[in-house]
C-alpha cells in the first residue's frame, strides 16, 4: 500500500526557516513527480511546488517563490521543503502528492504537518 | 493565479445527487481538460476521484462524475452515503510558460 508520510512541521517565529520531509513507502518514488500543496487554517487547498523524477526541474507558486526550494533523495524516497524567511501567512497544513509524470493530477498523498509561523 | 470559484457548501439527503460547480477562466479551466477532484475528510490524505474532467480512478465509485463546459467543470455525486460528506476541491493545470496548478476554494458536502 502506497504511503506518503509529512514530518518536520511545528512553530516557527517569522522571518526563520524549517525544513519539511516526506518519506513514501511501496511507491515507486523515482519515476513519480512530486508536489507540495497547502491548506492554511479554514482555507483551501494552494499548490506550493514541485520538482521533477529527477530532481532537475523545480518550480514554485509566486506565493513562495525565492523563499521555498524543493529537492527529493531518490535513494532515500524522500522529498524534501525548505522553507525560508518564513511568514504569519505560511501557516498552513503542507501536503506532499505524487503524480505520474505529465498527468497533471495528484494520485497519492499525504496526510500533512502543520507548519504554525507566529512569534 | 487567482482561485477557482467553488460554493462553500452543498448539502443533499441520502439517496439524492448534487452538484459541485468550479469556475475558472480560459488560461485554466476553459484551457484543456486537465481538471481533477478531489475528496478531503480533514485530518487524512485527500483522496483523487476525478481526473482529466470526467475520467475515474481505479476504485472509485462510479457515484462520482465530472463533466466540463468551457470554463465551468461540474462533478456530481449521485445516490447520495453518509460517507460521501466531506471537503471536495477541484484542481486545474494552469501552467503556460511555467508549470502551475490552482486549486477552487473547497466546498463541504453535507448529507443530512
Amino acid at each position: 500500500q502506497v504511503q506518503l508520510v509529512e514530518s518536520g512541521g511545528g512553530v516557527v517565529q517569522p522571518g526563520r526557516s524549517l525544513r519539511l520531509s516526506c518519506e513514501t513507502s511501496a511507491f515507486m518514488f523515482d519515476i513519480y513527480v512530486m508536489h507540495w500543496v497547502r491548506q492554511a487554517p479554514g482555507k483551501g487547498l494552494e499548490w506550493v511546488a514541485v520538482i521533477s523524477s529527477d530532481g532537475s526541474n523545480k518550480y514554485f507558486a509566486d506565493s513562495v517563490k525565492g523563499r521555498f526550494t524543493i529537492s527529493r533523495d531518490n535513494s532515500k524516497n524522500t522529498l524534501y521543503l525548505q522553507m525560508d524567511s518564513l511568514r504569519p501567512e505560511d501557516t498552513a497544513v503542507y501536503f506532499c502528492a505524487s503524480e505520474v509524470s505529465e498527468t497533471y493530477f495528484f494520485d497519492y498523498w499525504g496526510q500533512g504537518t502543520l507548519v504554525t509561523v507566529s512569534s | 493565479q487567482s482561485a477557482l470559484t467553488q460554493p462553500a457548501s452543498v448539502s443533499g439527503s441520502p439517496g439524492q445527487s448534487i452538484t459541485i460547480s468550479c469556475t475558472g477562466t480560459s488560461r485554466d479551466v476553459g484551457s484543456s481538460n486537465l481538471v481533477s477532484w478531489y475528496q478531503h475528510h480533514p485530518g487524512k490524505a485527500p483522496k483523487l476521484i476525478i481526473y482529466d474532467v470526467a475520467q475515474r480512478p481505479s476504485g472509485v465509485s462510479n457515484r462520482f462524475s465530472g463533466s466540463k463546459s468551457a470554463n465551468t467543470a461540474s462533478l456530481t455525486v449521485s445516490g447520495l452515503q453518509a460517507e460521501d460528506e466531506a471537503d471536495y476541491y477541484c484542481c486545474s493545470y494552469a501552467g503556460g510558460g511555467t508549470p502551475n496548478w490552482v486549486f477552487g476554494g473547497g466546498t463541504t458536502v453535507t448529507v443530512l
